[in-house]
C-alpha cells in the first residue's frame, strides 16, 4: 500500500522568509512517481513538480525548490522568499508506474499563509 | 472559457434532492478525472474515464454515478446523498489517463453541501 505524509497541517512564516514544507512516503514500487500541487484559495489544485524515483538530483525552478532523498522516502519543497501569493494549500502526490492498478495517493496537504 | 470549468461552484441538497455536477476541459484532453476532497483528509479518486471508456472506480457507492459523454464533458450524478458527503468535488483532465496520467489539470470544484 502507498502512504503519503504531511506532518505540518498548517505553516505561518511572514513574507520573505524561507520555508520548506515536508513529505514523506511510503510505498514497496521500485519505482514510482512523486509530485508536488498547489490549491490556492480559488480551489484548483496547480501541478507544480512530477519527480521520477530514478532522478535524484535536486531541482530548483525560480524560487521553488525540491529534495529528493530516497534514503529517508522524504520529498521536501522548500521556497525562497516567501511572497504573499504563495499562500496556498500544497500536496504531495505519489504514485506507481502503471496508473491503471496504482493510483495517485495524496497526503493531507499542508495549509501554508504567508504574512505580509 | 479555458482550462478545466465546474459548474455550479457551490451546490446545497438534501438527502432526497437528485443533482448532477458538471465538468468541461477545453485542453484537448482524452482522460477525465472525479475526485473527493473532505477536511483533513487526502484527495481520493473516485472516477477515472479515458477516451470516454471508465477504466476505474474506486469502490464509489452507487449513489454516485458518473458519465462521461465525450471526451470534454464529464458528469456526477448524485441521489439519495448523505451528510458525510459533503466535501469538495473536483473534476481533472489528463492528456491520456494510461500514457501520461500524471500531468493532471484541476478544475476549482464544486463545494457540496448535503443537509
Amino acid at each position: 500500500a502507498q502512504k503519503v505524509t504531511q506532518a505540518q497541517t498548517e505553516i505561518s512564516v511572514v513574507e520573505k522568509e524561507d520555508v520548506t514544507l515536508d513529505c514523506v512516503y511510503e510505498t514497496r514500487d521500485t519505482t514510482y512517481y512523486l509530485f508536488w500541487y498547489k490549491q490556492p484559495p480559488s480551489g484548483e489544485l496547480v501541478f507544480l513538480i512530477r519527480r521520477n524515483s530514478f532522478d535524484e538530483q535536486n531541482e530548483i525552478s525560480g524560487r521553488y525548490s525540491w529534495n529528493f532523498q530516497k534514503s529517508t522516502s522524504s520529498f521536501n519543497f522548500t521556497i525562497t522568499a516567501s511572497q504573499v501569493v504563495d499562500s496556498a494549500v500544497y500536496f504531495c502526490a505519489l504514485s506507481g508506474i502503471n496508473f491503471g492498478n496504482e493510483k495517485l495517493t495524496f497526503g493531507t496537504g499542508t495549509r501554508l499563509t504567508i504574512i505580509p | 472559457e479555458t482550462g478545466v470549468t465546474q459548474t455550479p461552484r457551490h451546490l446545497v441538497m438534501g438527502m432526497t434532492n437528485k443533482k448532477s455536477l458538471k465538468c468541461e476541459q477545453h485542453l484537448g484532453h482524452n482522460a477525465m478525472y472525479w475526485y473527493k476532497q473532505s477536511a483533513k483528509k487526502p484527495l481520493e479518486l473516485m472516477f477515472v474515464y479515458n477516451f470516454k471508456e471508465q477504466t476505474e472506480n474506486n469502490s464509489v457507492p452507487s449513489r454516485f454515478s458518473p458519465e462521461c459523454p465525450n471526451s470534454s464533458h464529464l458528469f456526477l450524478h448524485l441521489h439519495t446523498l448523505q451528510p458525510e458527503d459533503s466535501a469538495l468535488y473536483l473534476c481533472a483532465s489528463s492528456q491520456d489517463a494510461l500514457a501520461d496520467p500524471y500531468e493532471q489539470y484541476f478544475g476549482p470544484g464544486t463545494r457540496l453541501t448535503v443537509t
